[in-house]
């Protein structure tokens, strides 16, 4: 059964960078099965989506050409944010850049079937991320 | 950009009613509308899919209809662990994503 689970620092100060990972287990981010997806939520209010990746499983994987890898990032966002992963590891990661209090929220790493990209149907627990000095 | 209306806020109901959640998207989106669960501290769980489809493992109580712009959730007979905030999200032919605002269900 496939798991998520993120770690990463819970306070970033403003103007440094966010970086979170997310430790995937019962399933390969490298298979083609699932799309990887980061998804905050600020305290009382809705999810954001922030970014995608997809991982090709049927084209040989070439680390240095980043060959078979497709993402998509929230247009808002997208100046500041990159998704990536690490095969070997099975881990995908968040990098958000020049952070400031409004991006403090509960970040989640998400997968979603092949067949249905944004039909996120397995989230990690969450993980509190504090903009503060 | 498609925007979302996801309403009532909150909504107050005993165990037993009836409730029905609503969200109209700003223009056409076929059926491309998700409904997800949240309680409190937890992450939001996937109950509908592509607007009617029911996940596995949700009980036959929660039904989902619409098309267009129009979509509503409905929870027929309403139990104590239906008690939390539910989230429409949307998403278009290129896949962008947007959720709704948001429905607290209260007792």
């Amino acid at each position: 059964q496939l798991q998520l689970q993120e770690s990463g620092p819970g306070l970033v100060k403003p103007s440094q960078t966010l970086s979170l990972t997310c430790n995937v287990s019962g399933g390969s981010i490298s298979s083609g099965t699932y799309y990887w997806s980061w998804i905050r939520q600020p305290a009382g209010k809705g999810p954001e989506y922030l970014a995608r990746m997809y991982i090709d499983g049927s084209i040989d994987y070439n680390p240095s050409l980043k060959t078979r890898v497709t993402t998509d990032y929230s247009p808002s966002l997208k100046s500041r944010v990159t998704i990536s992963g690490d095969t070997s590891k099975n881990q995908f990661f968040l990098t958000l850049n020049s952070v400031t209090a409004a991006d403090t929220a509960v970040y989640y790493c998400v997968s979603s079937p092949n067949w249905s990209p944004v039909g996120f149907d397995i989230w990690g627990q969450g993980t509190l991320v504090t903009v503060s000095s | 950009d498609i925007q979302i209306t996801q309403s009532p806020s909150s909504l107050s109901a005993s165990v037993g009613d009836r409730v029905t959640i609503t969200c109209q998207a700003s223009q056409d989106i076929s059926t491309y509308l998700h409904w997800y669960q949240q309680k409190p501290g937890k992450a939001p769980t996937l109950l509908i899919s592509d607007a009617s489809n029911l996940e596995s493992g949700v009980p036959s109580r929660f039904s989902g209809s619409g098309s267009g712009t129009d979509f509503k959730l409905t929870i027929n007979s309403l139990q104590p662990e239906d008690f939390a905030t539910y989230y429409c999200q949307q998403y278009d032919y290129l896949l962008r994503v947007t959720f709704g605002g948001g429905t607290k269900v209260e007792i």
